[in-house]
């Protein structure tokens, strides 16, 4: 079965502090990884999106690692702001699907503390 | 800023009500979808379509129908409203091709059936 786990749950740092949300799926065969951004009663917004050849990459403040031997990928979020309190979502694509069918995880809940 | 807008952004309606969500976008896309999500859930697809005259149930069974007329339109509707429907709904709209092109998400509609 299809899956995509994400942790922890939830996260609280303080503001200017780092930290490293993960993911873990067995979706198969794999097209790619993104991680989304979801603000509070607002739809997903794409951070970064990652095939299987890629092993890291960067947004800004945002770093995605994906080691699709392993089948996990983490969200490093550097010197975090107010603005990053938001849910992150770890979202995988099958390749074999033409309507191109997501995988979605639960979602990490980030607050970030002033 | 993706170019897909939902109406009405919150709804709160009576049992036994009609209602329509309406989801439009401006960029050319042909594969459009309508998720559901729960609070602290992940997404879960609900109905998709290819193109025009094209629709299909997702993975998720709901009472809710859809239609595609236009390219750039997919309205979502419900017959008659429960308390059970009451959840956030999200539409989406991708690229065609395979292997999971990106999906733009609109504002997402929170409904509350009382």
């Amino acid at each position: 079965k299809n899956q995509v786990e994400q942790s922890p749950q939830s996260l609280i740092i303080l503001e200017g502090k780092n930290c490293t949300l993960q993911c873990n799926y067995t979706v198969s065969p794999f097209s790619n990884l993104r991680w989304y951004k979801q603000d509070t009663g607002r739809g997903p917004v794409s951070l970064t999106i990652m095939t299987f050849s890629e092993n890291t990459k960067s947004n800004g403040r945002y770093t995605a690692t994906l080691d699709a031997d392993t089948k996990q990928s983490s969200l490093h979020i550097t010197a975090s702001q107010l603005s990053d309190s938001a849910s992150y979502i770890c979202v995988v694509s099958d390749r074999g699907s033409t309507l191109g069918r997501l995988y979605f995880g639960r979602g990490t809940q980030l607050t970030v503390w002033p | 800023e993706a170019d897909i807008y939902q109406t009405p952004r919150y709804l709160v309606i009576g049992t036994g009500k009609k209602i329509t969500l309406e989801c439009s976008q401006t960029m050319g896309h042909d594969k459009m979808y309508w998720y559901q999500q729960d609070p602290g859930m992940e997404l879960h697809l609900i109905h998709y379509s290819y193109g025009v005259n094209s629709t299909e149930k997702g993975d998720l069974s709901s009472e809710s129908t859809v239609s595609r007329i236009r390219t750039e339109h997919f309205p979502l509707t419900l017959e008659s409203a429960r308390p059970s429907h009451t959840s956030q709904y999200l539409c989406a709209s991708s690229e065609t091709g395979t292997g999971g092109y990106e999906q733009y998400f609109g504002p997402g509609t929170r409904l509350t059936v009382t």
